[in-house]
């Protein structure tokens, strides 16, 4: 059956550290993949989009990488902040201009 | 200051009642999409529609409905079929449907 994963538990992490959340999916052969990041009882805000033939793209203190053999993204906040702290999603292209979004995970930086 | 607009943000719904759930936009996008939000689950597609006059059904249809009468509105219905409607609604809209997604502030749903 296909699935998209994050890791279910909250991840907890210290100032200034680097967070990294996981996505993993199966039998999707996606084009590319997005992550969003959600604050209580607001929508989502889209983050960024890694293409399948991209390996790694980054944008201020993200950094996101795609592997199409481990079927898995990593999404990195390095030198994080407490206002880092929302639930952030992954969400890959299932064909047909669908999206199909991962649970989330949450991120709680402690100051 | 363009963006999408999602109304009312808390909505009661009363026993065999219908309900319809407005968003806008007004960032000239050509896809629209509703998903439905549950706790601690990712959000799931109910319809989406690529274009004025057409929509699809997502993944969990069954109990909405919706029209996309004009580019800038695409107003959900939540009927009375709808057997478990509590939920964090959440529109979305994006210029073409490979693109990255616009999401308003969400419609809380609760039954009375």
């Amino acid at each position: 059956s296909q699935k998209i994963e994050q890791n279910s538990e909250a991840l907890n992490i210290q100032e200034g550290k680097t967070a990294t959340l996981t996505c993993n999916y199966t039998n999707y052969s996606p084009a590319y993949l997005q992550w969003y990041r959600q604050d209580p009882g607001r929508g989502p805000v889209f983050l960024l989009l890694i293409r399948e033939n991209e390996k790694e793209k980054r944008k201020e203190r993200l950094k996101v990488t795609f592997d199409t053999t481990l079927k898995q993204s990593l999404f990195h906040i390095t030198a994080s902040q407490p206002a880092d702290s929302a639930t952030y999603l992954c969400a890959l292209d299932n064909q047909g201009g669908k999206l199909i979004f991962g649970q989330g995970t949450e991120l709680s930086v402690k100051p | 200051d363009g963006g999408i607009t999602q109304s009312p943000k808390y909505l009661f719904r009363k026993e065999g009642q219908n309900v319809t759930l407005s968003c806008e936009q007004n960032l000239n996008h050509d896809a629209m999409y509703w998903y439905r939000q549950d706790p601690g689950q990712g959000l799931r597609l109910i319809y989406y529609s690529q274009i004025v006059n057409d929509f699809q059904k997502g993944d969990i249809a069954e109990g909405y409905s919706v029209s996309r009468e004009k580019k800038e509105s695409f107003p959900l219905t939540v009927t009375s079929a709808q057997k478990n409607p509590t939920a964090f609604y959440l529109c979305a809209s994006a210029g073409t449907s490979n693109q990255p997604q616009h999401f308003g502030d969400g419609t809380r749903l609760s039954i009375l």
